[in-house]
């Protein structure tokens, strides 16, 4: 069955800090891969994908991510953490079976010490 | 800037009384979702457009409907709210399957 595992509910950086929030998936082909940014009260916004080609994928907001196949797993990083980068962030698989969708990732919360 | 928009930001409706929540896109795109999204959790698909095509999620209650009277809106009913339809809707946008997609700034429903 297809599907996405974010183990960490919550991860706390300090202001500065590098950051990777983990990301692992189980579909039976090559997937399409996203994670989504989601504020308080807000939308979710896109932050990168990867579809095929060069396994790290470069962002918006300074984030990057590497597609590992042999881990099936896609690792979202940043070098350097901001303040208003605390958000709850959602890993995402698209599949395809009867119709397209995305298989979402319970989501990582993080917060950010001063 | 081109978007998904969604009214309103907040809806307040009350136990069994029928509300309706928009959306509408100036993206152009051709598919068009809405997701439920309850408190720290994962957004649930309910149903999504492909051009006029509408595809209902197995598990999406009854009591959820929706329509796209063109491409540029969607509406999502729901004819007799319950407590348990409290939630933030989120409608979405991408130009075909597969692709990214776009969402709007969600509307937080209660039931009162």
């Amino acid at each position: 069955a297809q599907s996405v595992t974010q183990p960490d509910i919550h991860i706390t950086v300090s202001e500065g800090a590098s950051l990777e929030l983990r990301c692992n998936y189980s579909y039976g082909a090559t997937p399409y891969l996203f994670w989504y940014v989601q504020s308080p009260g807000q939308g979710l916004q896109l932050l990168l994908k990867y579809f095929s080609g060069d396994t790290l994928v470069q962002g918006i907001k300074g984030f990057e991510a590497e597609f590992k196949r042999s881990q099936s797993s896609f690792n979202l990083r940043k070098p350097s953490v901001h303040w208003s980068d605390a958000a709850e962030y959602f890993c995402a698989v698209g599949a395809w079976g009867s119709n397209y969708q995305l298989i979402w990732g319970a989501g990582t919360k993080l917060i950010i010490k001063p | 800037d081109a978007m998904v928009i969604q009214n309103p930001r907040y809806q307040v409706t009350q136990f069994g009384k029928p509300v309706t929540l928009s959306c509408s896109q100036t993206l152009n795109h051709n598919v068009m979702y809405w997701y439920q999204q309850k408190s720290s959790q994962a957004p649930k698909l309910l149903f999504h457009y492909y051009d006029k095509d509408f595809n209902n999620e197995a598990d999406t209650p009854d009591n959820f409907q929706s329509r796209r009277p063109n491409t540029s809106f969607c509406f999502l009913d729901i004819r007799s709210p319950g407590l348990g339809d409290a939630a933030m809707y989120l409608c979405a946008t991408s130009r075909g399957s597969g692709r990214p997609q776009h969402f709007g700034d969600g509307t937080r429903l209660s039931i009162l």
